[in-house]
């Protein structure tokens, strides 16, 4: 089974600028999370879909980030324009629908963004 | 509201010594999940075990075990004769109930970094 894919795995930006990162969910997992990991800190969630819905986007800076999940599948986080403390990795995650609360999430490698 | 906190930012142990790795948790839901997770140096997350907050049964795997108590909202991990692979950041996460959407919410700890030395 195909794990979750993420690209690009690096990317060097100016501040500003703007950046999209995409990721592939493991097949048949309805829930995908985009995460932010500052380094030396655990993953902070940005936003949860459920199929192609939003369930959370509480702590997404949606005056410069944007998340979509066309047609329930794969899905792509924009950030425009980056700042200094958007340097981070950008993790993806999926889990399947069963148990919700429960279920133990699948890593991509994740993205890290260096904002200069 | 949710609060994952793992004291310990490094720890460093001599190959084959055991060690635990700490998690204290907050939440006001009864029915809540908590999980270990590691992150070698590679960067990819992976999952180690989950427990619901109704099982309390403690459990060993293989060279894994897990101490969980309500009592003190503590959900330890102890590492039995540690390997130089057991190498990687360790992260606790909460995840319960948002309202009645449906959805619900993971918050991760901080995360404690191992190094087994040979």
């Amino acid at each position: 089974e195909a794990g979750v894919a993420q690209s690009p795995r690096y990317k060097i930006i100016e501040k500003r600028q703007s950046v999209a990162f995409w990721c592939n969910p493991i097949s048949g997992h309805a829930t995908l999370y985009w995460y932010q990991q500052i380094l030396g800190q655990g993953p902070k969630l940005l936003i949860q879909f459920q199929n192609n819905g939003v369930v959370d986007d509480s702590q997404l800076p949606k005056d410069r980030f944007s998340a979509e999940r066309l047609k329930g599948v794969d899905s792509t986080l924009k950030i425009q324009p980056a700042k200094l403390e958007d340097s981070a990795v950008y993790l993806c995650a999926s889990s399947s629908e069963i148990r919700r609360v429960g279920n133990e999430q699948f890593f991509g490698p994740g993205t890290r963004l260096t904002v200069l | 509201a949710q609060k994952v906190t793992q004291a310990q930012t490094e720890i460093s142990v001599v190959e084959k010594e055991d060690v635990t790795l700490d998690c204290v948790y907050e939440t006001r839901d009864t029915t809540y999940y908590l999980f270990w997770y590691k992150q070698p140096p590679s960067g990819e997350l992976v999952f180690l075990i989950r427990r619901n907050s109704f099982d309390e049964q403690n459990e060993i795997s293989g060279r894994y075990s897990w101490n969980f108590q309500k009592s003190t909202s503590s959900f330890n991990f102890t590492i039995t004769a540690s390997q130089v692979v057991d190498s990687a950041v360790y992260f606790c996460a909460l995840s319960e109930a948002i309202g009645y959407t449906g959805g619900f919410k993971t918050i991760f700890g901080a995360g404690t970094r191992l190094f087994v030395k040979a």
